[in-house]
């Protein structure tokens, strides 16, 4: 059965970091690539950007370039997301999802919350 | 970058009905890859349509997409209880990769 499994819920203050994990099982890790979105309070879904499956290939949204970071450890098949200098309006749900072929989310984690508060 | 529109913001409708969903993008979708994301509080998304029209296993007929180029649309035959949720569309065709807005189809 294939699954992705995330890091639990934190709690950070502003100009922290915070790094979340996404653990995939059930496939050949190395043949899909992952996104990232979030889900900030009262607000739509906002996509974060997508890391290959090696780590070779990131693309960012444009907002977040500069304080993102997506890597990937293919011996765990792990994914990772790092947010850095982190501000409040970065407190929302960050779910990790595997694209398919087709490069579109098909199974998705099951979301981490990240809390920046003061 | 590709700004999606959905329309309406709301949608009020009972078990049973038919739902029509929209999602207007602001320049052509490279090769239509537009997908449909059905999202509850406190679930993951869940992929209802991808590439417009395609519906991966395990969703149910009664959800369908359409459209090309500019004009989308996602349509659900006969509304059951659980299907009141949030709608998004997502375009994966051109980077940065974006969502619409969101429809909420609530019941009356």
């Amino acid at each position: 059965q294939v699954q992705v499994f995330q890091s639990g819920a934190e709690v950070k203050k502003p100009g922290a970091s915070v790094k979340v994990s996404c653990k995939a099982s059930g496939y050949t890790f190395n043949n899909f690539y992952f996104q990232w979105v979030r889900k900030a309070p009262g607000q739509g879904l906002e996509w974060v950007g997508i890391i290959s499956p090696g780590g070779g290939t990131t693309f960012y949204a444009e907002k977040l370039k500069g304080r993102v970071s997506m890597t990937s450890d293919s011996s765990t098949s792990t994914v990772y997301m790092e947010l850095s200098t982190l501000r409040s309006d970065d407190t929302a749900v960050y779910y990790c999802a595997r694209l398919n072929i087709d490069m579109v989310g098909d199974v998705w984690g099951q979301g981490t919350t990240i809390t920046v508060s003061s | 970058e590709i700004v999606l529109t959905q329309s309406p913001g709301t949608l009020s409708l009972s078990p049973g009905d038919r739902a029509t969903l929209s999602c207007r993008a602001s320049q052509r979708i490279s090769s239509n890859f537009l997908a449909w994301f059905q999202h509850k509080p406190g679930q993951a998304p869940r992929l209802l349509i991808f590439r417009a029209s395609s519906r991966p296993t395990g969703i149910p007929d009664r959800f369908s997409g359409s459209g090309s180029g500019t004009d989308f649309t996602l349509a659900i035959s006969r509304l059951e209880p659980e299907d009141f949720a949030v709608y998004y569309c997502q375009q994966y065709g051109n980077s940065p990769w974006t969502f619409g807005q969101g429809t909420k189809l609530e019941i009356k």
